[in-house]
Formats: C-alpha cells, sequence, structure tokens
C-alpha cells in the first residue's frame, strides 16, 4: 500500500533564511510522481512541486526544490529565502493511480 | 479558462440532513476526483469518477455516502443523513485523461459543518 510520512508536525523559519521539510514514501510501483502542495489559510490547494520518479534530476521552481533520494524513498522540499508568505500548510504527496498525502508540517516564517 | 470550482464553499447541516457538494471540473477535463480533508490531517482520496462511471470508490465510505458525474452537469457527492464526524473540507480535483493523477488540478473545496 501506498504511504506518505511527515515527521516535522511543525517547523518555524527565519524569514531570509533556508528550511528543510522532510518526507519519505513508501511505493510498490516503480513509475509514479512525487508532489509538494501549499495549504494557505485560504484552504486552497496549491501545487508548489513535482517530481517524475524516473527523472534522477532534481525538481526545482524559483526558491524551491527538492531532494530526491529513491532508493531510501526520501523526497525533502527545500525553501531558500524564506518570505513570510510561504508560511502555510505543506503536504508531501505521491501518485500511481491516484494521489496519496502525508499528514502535513506547518511551516511558520519569523520576522 | 475557469479553474475547478465546487460549490457552495461552505454548507452548515443539522445531524441527520442531507449534504450535497458539487464539483464542476475545468473544461475538458473528463475524470473528476474527490478527496476529505479532516481537521489537522491530509487529504484523503475518497472516490475517483470518469462520465457516467465510477472508476474506483475504495476510500468511499461504505454508507451514506455516494458520488456521481453525470453526462451533463457537475460531479455531485452526496453524504445522506450527516453526523458530526462528517465535517471537514471537502476537494474536488479534475484531470483530462485517465490515470493521470499527476495532472489533477484541484478546486478550492467546501467546508462542511454538521452541527
Amino acid at each position: 500500500a501506498q504511504t506518505v510520512t511527515q515527521s516535522q508536525p511543525e517547523m518555524s523559519v527565519q524569514e531570509a533564511e533556508t528550511v528543510t521539510l522532510s518526507c519519505t514514501y513508501d511505493t510498490s510501483e516503480s513509475d509514479y510522481y512525487l508532489f509538494w502542495y501549499k495549504q494557505p489559510p485560504s484552504r486552497q490547494m496549491i501545487l508548489v512541486i513535482r517530481q517524475e520518479a524516473y527523472k534522477q534530476q532534481n525538481a526545482t521552481e524559483n526558491r524551491f526544490s527538492v531532494n530526491f533520494q529513491k532508493a531510501a524513498k526520501s523526497f525533502s522540499l527545500k525553501i531558500s529565502d524564506s518570505q513570510l508568505g510561504d508560511a502555510a500548510m505543506y503536504f508531501c504527496a505521491q501518485s500511481d493511480d491516484k494521489i496519496i498525502f502525508g499528514k502535513g508540517t506547518r511551516l511558520h516564517i519569523l520576522p | 479558462n475557469a479553474g475547478v470550482m465546487q460549490n457552495p464553499r461552505h454548507l452548515v447541516r443539522r445531524r441527520g440532513q442531507e449534504a450535497r457538494l458539487r464539483c464542476s471540473p475545468m473544461k475538458g477535463h473528463s475524470h473528476v476526483y474527490w478527496y476529505r480533508q479532516l481537521p489537522e490531517e491530509g487529504l484523503k482520496f475518497m472516490v475517483y469518477l470518469q462520465k457516467e462511471n465510477i472508476i474506483d470508490e475504495s476510500g468511499m465510505p461504505k454508507e451514506r455516502f455516494s458520488a456521481e458525474f453525470p453526462k451533463e452537469g457537475p460531479s455531485i457527492l452526496r453524504i445522506q443523513q450527516v453526523v458530526r464526524g462528517d465535517s471537514a473540507a471537502y476537494f474536488c480535483a479534475s484531470s483530462p485523461l485517465g490515470g493521470r493523477a499527476y495532472e489533477q488540478y484541484f478546486g478550492p473545496g467546501t467546508r462542511l459543518t454538521v452541527t
């Protein structure tokens, strides 16, 4: 069965600093996708970054990048130059035919 | 191109009433997924539908919950005889093709409160 684990319920980072959110997953599939979603107080699910499992190169989107370790089934998110607007819940997710979400990490940005 | 639309955004029901949640997929999308988010939890898959077909309902509670996606009109998630434990945010997502969970686009969600 697919599972996604986020071991950090909450994290804080100083504005302009870098923070890394952890995620591990389990799947028996060889072809799948991994995601990080941001959920601000509005509750809208916003796709931050997506990684295809067969691609070895780590995905990046501006200040957001991932460290994808396929053998270890690890998929961490690094946010550089943290901004106040980055404060939100962050969900790690994995999909083959449907998306399975972790329980989330609440990120606080300290001014 | 309008995104995925859900209505109502907020719904209050008394215990025992019925709740109907609607989801209009993005234009050109024929596949709809429903997810439930309990307080302080991640989203959990409920059901995957194609027009006029239920493809996967493995996450749907066996009783009181049903979903449909008719040939015309929005997808409907129906909860009969609601209980307090049904209070949650319900999200819909759509994709253009089947088996393409990685191309899902999420709606803004419906927050259901059962009093």
